[in-house]
């Protein structure tokens, strides 16, 4: 069974980069067809897609965020991560990672970890 | 584009709710919907896919359509159970490959 987990800081100084990893078990990071994402939702607030990566590493990012952000892969250690720089409040959110067949379906979801940001 | 929902909708138990999903620009049947259920503390899952198929699991009481004419879809529960509870986001994605939520409704069963 497919299994995502988050790791990464507990809290973030504003200006700092924030650096997530999700560890995916019990499937193939590099099945053809599916993609791996990160989303994540504000406390009291929405889901936000933030960007998602093949296993070739081909990356697709949120415009809102695309200047700020590096996903990448690691398919030797069934991981891929999230660097997002100069974290202000406004980034204080549950991120969760993710899997997505082809563009569409999110079909598998990690528990999510919370990040705060604060000075 | 953006995908508009309703903030909130409620109804009685056993009845019959639809929540709606527009899509601003780009039309609604060129890109699938998806439609995901989420509880408190929880991460989102899957009730709807491609517009309208069921995740094995999903009762048939969770129903789902498209409409071109209003560029939008629709998320339909019936016989509605307390447990239905929670905050429904539609996602759908464009050309480039981006990814949309909507902003999400939050359904009360009361």
């Amino acid at each position: 069974q497919l299994q995502l987990q988050e790791s990464g800081p507990g809290l973030m100084r504003p200006s700092e980069t924030l650096s997530l990893t999700c560890t995916v078990s019990g499937d193939s990071i590099s099945r053809s067809g599916y993609y791996w994402g990160w989303v994540r939702q504000p406390p009291g607030k929405g889901l936000e897609w933030i960007g998602s990566i093949y296993y070739s590493g081909t990356t697709y990012y949120n415009p809102s965020l695309e200047s700020r952000l590096t996903i990448s892969v690691d398919t030797s250690r069934s991981q891929f991560s999230l660097e997002l720089s100069s974290v202000t409040a406004a980034d204080t959110a549950v991120y969760y990672c993710a899997r997505h067949l082809r563009v569409e379906l999110f079909d598998s979801w990690g528990r999510g970890i919370l990040v705060p940001v604060s000075s | 584009f953006i995908l508009t929902q309703p903030h909130s909708v409620s109804e009685s138990p056993g009845k019959t709710v639809s929540i709606s999903c527009t899509r601003s620009s780009g039309s609604i049947a060129s890109y699938s919907v998806q439609w995901y259920q989420q509880r408190p503390g929880s991460a989102p899952t899957t009730v709807i896919y491609e517009d309208y198929r069921r995740p094995s699991g999903v009762p048939d009481r969770f129903s789902a359509s498209i409409d071109s004419s209003s560029n939008s879809g629709s998320l339909t529960i019936s016989g509605l159970k307390t447990e239905d509870e929670g905050d429904y986001y539609c996602q759908s994605y464009d050309s480039r490959n981006h990814v949309v939520f909507g902003g999400g409704t939050k359904l009360t069963v009361l």
